[in-house]
């Protein structure tokens, strides 16, 4: 079965940093982009970014551009987003979701997700 | 950046009934639509893409219908498992851009 488990959210002070990661199994992830999906409590679906397959493109929303960076290690089947400057309102809860081909498209497979809180 | 409006927010229907969807994008997508199911404390399923192809496993009581700026999702007779938050995607351009989601709940 196709498996996305993220992992590394937590509590942390504002302007801080986090470094979540995202471990995929049982698909040839090196073929595939990966996206990072974010939902605040009680609020909707916001996209935050994605790496193509091969990594040579990056994409990401205005509100995380130059605070993100978004990475993938296909010899570890493993994507990473390194958020730095945090702010209150990217508290949410971060979701890892798999591409449906090598570039950045509709999402096919979702992982549950791991939560970031951004608090003093 | 393109931006999508969902209608209504909130939709109240009955077991069995027809439920009808609606999206709407500001600026041409194609056909480069998706659709997700989100039920409380999961994560987000993909439900169509290409604004009328079901996902692998999606029963053929969902289809999916519009291009360009207008797009309908349609539960033909809902189940119980069905009531849910229901997002609207587009992947035409970047920044991709969600709905802001219909949540439907039992009446």
């Amino acid at each position: 079965e196709v498996q996305l488990l993220e992992s590394g959210g937590g509590l942390v002070q504002p302007g801080g940093s986090l470094r979540l990661s995202c471990a995929a199994s049982e698909f040839t992830f090196s073929t595939y982009g990966m996206s990072w999906v974010r939902q605040a409590p009680g609020k909707g679906l916001e996209w935050v970014s994605c790496i193509t397959a091969s990594a040579g493109n990056t994409y990401y929303a205005d509100s995380v551009q130059g605070r993100f960076t978004i990475s993938r290690d296909n010899s570890k089947n493993t994507v990473y987003l390194q958020m730095s400057s945090l702010r209150a309102e990217d508290t949410a809860v971060y979701y890892c979701a798999k591409s449906w081909r090598a570039n950045c498209y509709y999402m096919d497979v979702w992982g549950n997700g791991t939560t970031v809180t951004v608090s003093s | 950046e393109i931006v999508m409006t969902q209608s209504p927010a909130t939709l109240s229907v009955s077991p069995g009934e027809r439920a009808t969807l609606s999206c709407r994008a500001s600026q041409s997508v194609g056909s480069n639509l998706a659709w997700y199911q989100q039920k409380p404390g999961q994560a987000p399923r993909l439900l169509i893409y290409g604004a009328s192809t079901r996902a692998t496993g999606i029963p053929a009581r969902f289809s999916g219908s519009g291009s360009g700026t207008e797009f309908t999702l349609t539960i033909s007779s809902l189940q119980s498992e069905d009531f849910a938050v229901y997002y609207c995607q587009q992947y035409n351009n970047w920044p991709l851009t969600f709905g802001p989601g219909t949540k439907v709940d039992i009446k």
